[in-house]
């Protein structure tokens, strides 16, 4: 168990469609990440919180994207007017309080925009 | 700033063999941690090892070791005894006081009878 939960697990819209992400810590954390990984690459570092405060952001979050952390806990990201190049696995990560940098993953949402 | 590189997109190896994944890294700061991380068909992302690069001893986990050459900014993954149930994508991945992870483009390992 890797202390991440993630809904839903696949996602398919039409685009122009708003799709909205959510994800769950179930384990004591320090910071919550979001990741993009598109097909065949690496993960792609979008934000990160630590509590409520978002405390950075990639040039890869265009305007079209928000990312939330209400009361600390769990964390939502929305796109709006979805395109077809925001097709791919958004992964959602926490590091663990006590064992420094490392970040455990999420199972991911997968996103088709058709 | 950091970047992470892995140069072999695939690699095969026969069960019981051991194989090693090549991984270099470049970065600025001074205290920075190096991962491999892995991620079977379909499956989500694992943590296999982690390195802090003030510690000089390689870090090791069961059948998983890390060559890390701080100098050459080398960060190469041992798998011994290699199993059917390590294939999958190896992502090496760097991280300093910035917190973000930077990743690699991986490797597909895949392991044969």
């Amino acid at each position: 168990d890797t202390g991440v939960s993630q809904n839903p697990r696949h996602k398919i819209t039409k685009r122009g469609q708003n799709v909205t992400f959510r994800c769950d810590p179930i384990s004591e954390h320090n910071r919550l990440y979001w990741y993009r990984q598109t097909l065949g690459q690496g993960p792609e570092f979008l934000t990160y919180f630590q509590n409520e405060a978002q405390l950075e952001k990639s040039r890869l979050l265009s305007d079209r994207f928000s990312a939330e952390r209400p009361k600390g806990s769990f964390s939502t990201l929305e796109i709006q007017r979805t395109e077809q190049g925001d097709s791919a696995m958004y992964l959602c990560a926490i590091d663990i309080r006590g064992l420094g940098e490392t970040q455990y993953f999420g199972p991911g949402t997968r996103l088709l925009v058709l | 700033a950091q970047t992470v590189t892995q140069s072999q997109p695939e690699m095969s190896v026969q069960e019981a063999e051991t194989v090693t994944l090549s991984c270099t890294y470049d970065t600025s700061e001074n205290n920075y941690y190096l991962f491999w991380y892995k991620q079977p068909p379909s499956r989500q992302m694992i943590l296999v090892i982690r390195q802090e690069a003030y510690k000089q001893q390689n870090a090791t986990e069961n059948r998983f070791s890390v060559n890390f050459q701080k100098a050459a900014k080398s960060f190469s993954l041992k798998i011994s005894d290699s199993q059917l149930g390590d294939t999958a994508m190896y992502f090496c991945a760097a991280t300093g006081t910035a917190s973000k992870l930077t990743f690699g483009t991986g490797t597909r390992l895949q392991v044969t009878l």
